[in-house]
């Protein structure tokens, strides 16, 4: 059972868009602590996809973003590819064990 | 800057696992750099990290089989996970966290399996 809360498979067509949503609970993310996004494709290290709730590290298409309200965040991937199937992994801190929590992980399949 | 991870890949249960990860083409300094770890076809476990002043932090889950420490002038630093067991095979990477805990560099990962 993972700290943080995500749907365990997301899919969509190209070129549409789906959302993947990170719930966690007072001690993190409703503590106002930042969430972080990563994309892992398979067989390769994660990627940072989003950090500090909505911002793209360099290189990141704008096809992704974030947003974060309350205890829960949000990553959205318009324009969906077929290169974009893989897993997404949110991330937060998290005051009570101290340390980086994640959530279980969302595999996206691109129809 | 990139992070590679080295040690064996085959550990006895009971052993102690034994990883470096040595950055390349940056400073040491100013960043935490952390350990995270994914079991065979599960999600990610983060299991702690270091500063480049040498102290640490380690998932409460761990910490008590968790040693993590840094050398900065050689560009490295190393976990030591004591009292294995099958449970800890899983891919290791390290990776460096350019703040607030997001971690924006990431080694290639090493599969360490527990096997008699």
């Amino acid at each position: 059972q993972s700290v943080l809360t995500q749907p365990p498979s997301v899919s969509g067509a190209p070129g549409q868009r789906v959302d993947i949503s990170c719930t966690g609970s007072s001690s993190n993310t409703g503590a106002g602590y930042d969430v972080h996004w990563y994309q892992q494709l398979p067989g390769t290290a994660p990627k940072l996809l989003i950090y500090d709730n909505k911002n793209r590290p360099s290189g990141v298409p704008a096809r992704f973003s974030g947003s974060k309200s309350g205890t829960s965040a949000t990553l959205a991937i318009t324009g969906l590819q077929a290169e974009d199937e893989g897993d997404y992994y949110c991330q937060s801190y998290d005051s009570s064990l101290r340390g980086s929590v994640f959530g279980g992980g969302t595999k996206l399949t691109v129809l | 800057v990139q992070l590679q991870e080295s040690g064996p890949g085959l550990v006895k249960p009971s052993e102690t696992l034994s990883l470096t990860c040595t950055v390349s083409g940056d400073s040491m300094n100013n960043y935490y750099w952390n350990w995270i770890r994914q079991a065979p076809g599960k999600g990610l476990e983060w299991i702690g990290n270091v500063y480049d002043t040498g102290s640490s932090s380690r998932n409460p889950a761990l910490k008590s089989r968790v040693t993590i420490s840094v050398d900065t002038s050689k560009g490295r630093f190393s976990l030591r996970l004591t009292s294995i067991t099958s449970a800890d095979t899983a891919v290791y990477f390290c990776a460096r966290d350019r703040g607030a805990f997001a971690f924006d560099v990431w080694g290639h990962g090493t599969l360490v399996t527990v096997s008699s």
